[in-house]
């Protein structure tokens, strides 16, 4: 079956870094995607992934291992605005994204 | 770039009424456009995906009678909910992908009451 794990929940401190994981099982594949979703707000679009490799964008890093069917988001220099539900979503090979139930990350100050 | 304008944001229903949703792509052409659920604290709950100009897929579990969709032209789709009872309840939103890499851009949402 089509599976996707990332823990439910993690906190961090304002100014720290942050490592969310996210495996995935597809059938098939076609990138990994990373949105990022506020509490009562949809999703945003934050990162894509389908080399294997990491991709920077500003904070904002993603990391893709196709052979461990493995991917992290990593946010740095946090800030309070950062605290969100972080969605880690695989493509499959119908181009349809299978989605993890988000990761909660709370930052402190 | 890619815009994706979700309307109503909010709306209050009586039991029984029908409530259309509007979904358009505003600086794209979709492909195609998805609608989902999501039930506080929980994940997105895909319903069905929409090919402009073709009838939607539904997920399992999915009532097409309940909820039609209409994806009439490549930058406007619709979600109604017909006969909405209480149990509909939910933060229903879209998406919409121009193609490239399947990559979703979210409408803003609509929070759907029913009394």
């Amino acid at each position: 079956g089509q599976n996707i794990d990332q823990p439910t929940e993690m906190t961090a401190t304002e100014g720290a870094i942050v490592q969310i994981n996210c495996t995935y099982q597809t059938s098939g594949f076609n990138g990994l995607f990373w949105y990022q979703q506020h509490a009562g707000e949809a999703p945003t679009f934050l990162s894509y992934n389908v080399l294997d490799g990491l991709e920077e964008k500003g904070r904002f890093s993603s990391f893709l291992s196709r052979s461990k069917g493995y991917s992290y988001l990593l946010l740095k220099e946090l800030q309070m605005k950062d605290s969100a539900s972080y969605l880690c979503a695989a493509s499959d090979s119908n181009y349809q994204l299978i989605w993890g139930a988000g990761t909660k990350l709370i930052i402190k100050p | 770039g890619a815009v994706v304008s979700q309307h109503p944001s909010w709306v209050i229903c009586k039991s029984g009424t029908s409530v259309k949703i509007e979904c358009r792509s505003l600086d794209f052409q979709a492909t195609t456009m998805f609608w989902y659920r999501q039930f506080p604290k929980q994940s997105l709950m895909l319903m069905a995906t929409s090919n402009e100009g073709s009838k939607a897929t539904y997920e399992q579990g999915v009532e097409k009678d309940k909820f039609l969709i209409n994806h009439a032209s490549l930058t406007l789709s619709t979600l109604t909910v017909t006969s909405a009872h209480p149990e509909d309840s939910s933060f229903y939103i879209c998406s919409a992908s121009p193609g490239e890499a399947g990559i979703q851009y979210f409408g803003a949402g609509t929070r759907l009451s029913v009394l």
